[in-house]
């Protein structure tokens, strides 16, 4: 079946430092990927995403490339700020799946102190 | 900013009693899904709607049922709440499946 992994958290990261979060896939279809972010409190929102190999997605500073050949999705951002600490969700959609679920990571929290 | 509405967004109740979350949308997406998000699992899939008085069960859909009788309501009801449903709720709704999901802001449930 699809799943999806992200590395665990909490990542902690000074300002203007680079960040990765990696996450990887197993898919038996043609998926799209997300990566979404959820701030304290809130609801889940999109990031980014890409929906077919090789596609790069970019939002905000951060970019994911999709990367068939590895089953990737890595989140990177060049600079981060304070407001980038949240919990970020890697995700896939699948074709084959007529209702078109989501299947989550289990999230990465990342921490940026100044 | 998508439309979508959950009520409400905070509630304590005691177990055993039943309990109706709602979740509301102005787009008029296909898709909508109730998860329930617990720290050290993510989001975990409760019940889904793909339209009008369809639905089908998620991955945690034991003590949970769903109507969904408009296209823009889809209700979560516990007929007899437990502890082990407090937890925070998120409606979600999808138009196809390379568009984005669009979240609620939530609803932390409390069952004493």
């Amino acid at each position: 079946g699809n799943s999806v992994t992200q590395m665990e958290g909490p990542v902690t990261l000074s300002e203007e430092a680079f960040l990765t979060i990696n996450c990887t896939y197993t898919a038996t279809g043609y998926p799209s990927l997300f990566w979404y972010v959820q701030y304290p409190g809130e609801g889940l929102q999109l990031l980014l995403k890409a929906t077919k190999a090789d596609d790069k997605g970019s939002n905000k500073g951060f970019e994911a490339t999709y990367r068939k050949e590895t089953t990737s999705f890595h989140l990177e951002k060049g600079s981060v700020q304070v407001s980038d600490s949240a919990v970020y969700f890697c995700a896939l959609s699948d074709l084959r799946d007529s209702n078109y679920q989501l299947i989550w990571g289990a999230g990465t929290k990342l921490i940026i102190k100044p | 900013d998508a439309g979508i509405t959950q009520s409400p967004r905070h509630k304590v109740t005691e177990t055993g009693t039943p309990v109706t979350l709602r979740c509301h949308q102005t787009e008029n997406h296909r898709y909508m899904y109730w998860y329930r998000q617990d720290p050290g699992h993510g989001l975990r899939l409760i019940h889904y709607s793909y339209g009008v008085k369809d639905t089908d069960k998620g991955e945690v859909s034991d003590g949970y049922s769903v109507s969904r009788s408009k296209t823009e309501d889809f209700l979560l009801t516990l007929e007899s709440a437990t502890s082990s449903q407090t937890s925070v709720y998120f409606c979600a709704i999808k138009e196809s499946m390379n568009t984005e999901a669009f979240f609620g802001q939530g609803t932390r449930l409390t069952v004493v």
